[in-house]
């Protein structure tokens, strides 16, 4: 595997399920990002980790629970979700988080609430 | 304030004409980088091309061109002779420098280009 992938592709999930969504990046990069893209709007920055700390919280409902293991691997861990957190999810990894450094994105999750 | 607006939601083209997509940033920042990516309809977002703020050279990669002009705080995108390889959603981004909050990307809204046959 090479570049940032992430599992699953696509999820269905109720409002009461739990759930998470897994990024794992093979560039040997230390920072890596959540970003949630809704139809219609910006993407926008959930989270960022930077050497396994989380450096950023963007507002995010506690409903949406990143965890960074290593620098390799980050999870979005997901309960109680609403529907309009229906959206596509993508997870993002960059050298640095220096401005500048450009970030690689995977293909996304597509998180569908019911 | 730091905002990325693109103003075209949605361009259609016949393939072989040229589009251009408009970017404006707003930053108070005199040191920032502008980003152009391109996301495909697999979701993906691509990296295109990154542009310090100091250098204000127009730059050239095959079909795809940018100026970039700082008097008007503009970043525009072109793609000569399109193709229908070139539909995609394309974003600008906005990476501050003193205002910063750990590696944050400011993205516009994004340009559907639609190429047709």
């Amino acid at each position: 595997e090479t570049g940032v992938t992430q599992t699953p592709r696509h999820l269905v999930m109720g409002m009461t399920n739990k759930k998470s969504l897994k990024c794992e990046q093979h560039l040997g990069h230390n920072a890596m990002y959540w970003y949630k893209q809704s139809a219609k709007k910006p993407l926008e920055l959930m989270f960022v980790y930077n050497f396994k700390e989380q450096t950023e919280n963007n507002s995010v409902p506690s409903r949406f629970s990143p965890e960074c293991p290593n620098s390799s691997h980050l999870f979005l861990h997901l309960h109680t979700l609403q529907p309009e957190d229906s959206a596509l999810y993508l997870c993002a990894s960059s050298l640095r988080t220096e401005e500048g450094d450009e970030q690689f994105f995977g293909p996304g999750t597509r998180l569908t609430v019911l | 304030a730091q905002k990325v607006t693109q103003a075209q939601t949605e361009i259609s083209v016949v393939e072989k004409e040229d589009v251009t997509l408009d970017c404006v940033y707003e930053t108070r920042d005199t040191t920032y980088y502008l980003f152009w990516y391109k996301q495909p309809p697999s979701g993906e977002l691509v990296f295109l091309i990154r542009r310090n703020s100091f250098d204000e050279q127009n730059e050239i990669s095959g079909r795809y061109s940018w100026n970039f002009q700082k008097s008007t705080s503009s970043f525009n995108f072109t793609i000569t002779a399109s193709q229908v390889v070139d539909s995609a959603v394309y974003f600008c981004a906005l990476s501050p420098t003193i205002y910063n909050q750990g590696g944050k990307l400011i993205f516009g809204q994004g340009t559907e280009l639609s190429v047709k046959p």
